[in-house]
């Protein structure tokens, strides 16, 4: 595809439910990378990937959340039991590389409720 | 105290005004230092992209780097309804990959 696309594009869930996202990235990027925006608030880091590399997983605020992807393609961010604080908005996005100059390109993102 | 720091607004000018977004930062290794506008229910899609000090000038657009004083600012020109938008400032650089964002400036241009 032209963009970044994830899926879906709205999720509500009740808390203590398990949930998955999905991020198809750009064809071609190494780099794929996990935010969350919290309303009114900025892009916080979760979690990426380069190429085979071991992902950076410094962001994710629990072990209620995780992420997998495979290759160079798809990847599903889970979080488990969720809470209400986990309502946001989660935004994929890719890039060529990851190096420090890489320009990211984002998704439209997840809206995720947590009831 | 935040690595970036950014005034959220919402800031309102009337079309056709000059409009001043500015960040700050403590890192004092970031290089790569990057302007994404986003719309309501849109990701962030990247604007401007500077590298080290200076200016950088794009259409009605302007970046300036300040790293002595660890100070950003987005300028646009001519302001248009169509530019309202929340508008985020980022950057890496030093031992991270990582972006670093702040929280946004929501910016509405009043017809």
């Amino acid at each position: 595809g032209a963009g970044v696309s994830q899926s879906p594009s709205n999720k509500v869930t009740e808390k203590g439910k398990d949930v998955e996202l999905r991020c198809d990235p750009i064809s071609g990027h190494t780099a794929l990378y996990w935010y969350r925006q919290r309303l009114g608030q900025g892009l916080e880091f979760l979690i990426y990937f380069q190429g085979n590399s071991a992902p950076d997983k410094s962001g994710l605020p629990s072990d209620r959340f995780s992420a997998e992807r495979t290759g160079e393609s798809v990847s599903t961010l889970t979080i488990q039991r969720t809470q209400q604080e986990d309502s946001a908005v989660y935004l994929c996005a890719s890039s060529l590389d990851a190096g420090t100059d890489e320009k990211l390109f984002f998704g439209s993102g997840t809206q995720l409720s947590v009831l | 105290q935040k690595e970036v720091e950014q005034d959220p607004g919402p800031l309102s000018v009337p079309e056709g005004a000059i409009v001043s977004l500015n960040c700050t930062y403590s890192n004092s290794a970031f290089q790569y230092f990057m302007w994404y506008r986003q719309y309501s229910r849109k990701g962030p899609e990247l604007l401007m992209y500077t590298y080290s000090s200076g200016n950088k000038e794009d259409g009605r657009f302007t970046a300036q780097v300040d790293k002595s004083s660890k100070y950003i600012s987005l300028f646009i020109r001519d302001s248009q309804p169509s530019d309202s938008a929340t508008y985020l400032c980022a950057m890496s650089g030093g031992a991270t990959n990582k972006l670093i964002f702040g929280t946004g400036t929501l910016l509405a241009v009043q017809p």
